[in-house]
């Protein structure tokens, strides 16, 4: 089973919409949750972080976290075509642990 | 800002060849990784090191071997290059502690093919 999972997409949303990308993992001893994004042929930099369950607010972003439910999600306010790359969860525990990524597309 | 600085962006090598991917990081960090990023497999741990001299197998250190010699720069070796090798390498760093404590500063990556 893998530790994290990520719907690898292509998810398409008009600009202006809210994005809404999920992610679950298998460990319920996961502390720190972190989201990435990567742009075609760039490495991922990172977004956002969590730790505690509830919602974490960054500008257009929202980190969501569900310990009980183990998942973990990303909100993207007012998707720009900016926003349009693959979208990284990862988990850590001894080491991190990615998703295979999410697609996004903003469509003007 | 904190800089991972990758050798190389583009490589071509031929099946055999010892290769060398480099990796600075200007911060002073004490922990460093190393993944490969493949289409549908995501990022996977080859090696890692918490000091110089210090090396730790990741998920797949197959084919593959690190040298830390001083704490700014952190090598991966193909110690004889196969095909399946073809991939996006990117490296990446932490200061010491745990790695849920920070999130990574990524390399700008080498893109790697083997012929």
């Amino acid at each position: 089973q893998k530790e994290v999972e990520q719907n690898s997409g292509p998810l398409s949303v008009p600009e202006g919409a809210i994005a809404s990308l999920n992610c679950t993992y298998s460990d319920r001893g996961s502390q720190s949750f972190f989201w990435y994004r990567q742009y075609s042929g760039k490495s991922p930099e990172l977004i956002m972080f969590i730790y505690s369950n509830g919602d974490k607010e960054d500008g257009r972003f929202t980190a969501q976290l569900n310990k009980a439910s183990q998942y973990v999600s990303l909100l993207i306010r007012d998707s720009q075509p900016s926003d349009s790359a693959t979208y990284l969860c990862a988990v850590a525990l001894n080491q991190f642990y990615f998703g295979t990524g999410t697609s996004l597309t903003v469509i003007p | 800002d904190v800089k991972v600085t990758q050798s190389s962006r583009y490589l071509v090598k031929r099946t055999g060849e010892k290769v060398f991917l480099e990796c600075v990081q200007d911060m002073d960090h004490e922990n460093m990784f190393w993944y490969r990023q493949d289409p549908g497999l995501g990022l996977r741990l080859i090696y890692f090191s918490y000091d110089v001299k210090m090396k730790e197998k990741g998920d797949i250190p197959e084919g593959y071997s690190v040298s830390r010699e001083k704490k700014e720069r952190f090598s991966l070796i193909l110690e004889s290059a196969s095909t399946n090798q073809t991939s996006m390498y990117l490296c990446a760093s932490t200061p010491r502690g745990s790695p849920g404590d920070y999130g990574y500063t990524f390399g700008s990556g080498t893109r790697l093919t083997v012929v």
